[in-house]
């Protein structure tokens, strides 16, 4: 059974950056994508961006370009997400997720991460 | 970018009762080459990760109850809950994954009447 086990939660000051990985076990890692999608408190999903490790080369949502970053170890089967320059805007949840099978960047998120709580707080 | 509006916002279902939850897409999710809708809805309870409950638009994810269905084509689709259980109470979720960047609807929220 595949699982997603991320980091603990974040308290974090405005302009510093937090970096939350997401380990995989129970399947096979570098084939499949994995997306970061985030959930302000009380609100919706927001997809962040995702990368396939075995290509290394992550994709981002336009609104997250150059403030977040995502890559991969694949010797540790572990996904990270790091988010520069923080503002309290970014408090949120943050859930890593695994595409359902190995097309690539066309499949449903069917295996998913408990969430990393990040709180931005001066 | 493909933007993802769901209606309504909140409904309130009697037990036993049928819920239903609609998700348009501002353009087409179908890809003509598979015949596959790339809709995916997903399941939220408070605290937990979204739970994904159906994917290609009706294929039901295993392990799912059948009282779930979903339905549609194109830019216009349909979660339903045949027979609403007190479990189903939660927050429900449409997402496209036709491309990147991948897009959700802002949610609908199930609750017993």
């Amino acid at each position: 059974q595949v699982q997603l086990v991320q980091s603990g939660a974040e308290v974090k000051k405005p302009g510093s950056s937090v970096k939350v990985s997401c380990k995989a076990s129970g399947g096979t890692f570098s084939n499949y994508a994995v997306s970061w999608v985030r959930q302000a408190p009380g609100q919706g999903l927001e997809w962040m961006g995702g990368l396939i490790p075995i290509f290394g080369t992550a994709n981002y949502a336009q609104k997250f370009q150059g403030r977040v970053t995502i890559t991969a170890d694949e010797s540790t089967s572990t996904a990270y997400m790091e988010v520069s320059s923080l503002r309290s805007e970014d408090t949120a949840v943050y859930y890593c997720a695994r595409e359902i099978d190995t097309s690539g960047w066309s499949g449903a998120l069917d295996y998913w991460g408990q969430g990393t709580l990040v709180t931005v707080s001066s | 970018d493909i933007v993802m509006t769901q209606s309504p916002d909140s409904l309130a279902v009697s037990l036993g009762e049928r819920a239903t939850i609609n998700c348009k897409s501002t353009q087409s999710v179908l890809f003509s080459s598979n015949n596959k809708n790339y809709l995916a809805w997903y399941q939220q309870k408070p605290g937990q990760p979204p739970k994904l409950l159906i994917y290609w638009a009706s294929t039901r994810e295993s392990g799912v109850p059948d009282r779930f269905s979903g339905s549609g084509s194109g830019t216009d689709f349909t979660l339903t809950i045949s027979s609403l259980q007190a479990e189903d109470v939660a927050l429900y979720y449409c997402q496209q994954y036709y491309g990147t960047p991948y897009s959700f609807g802002q949610g609908t929220k199930v609750e017993i009447k």
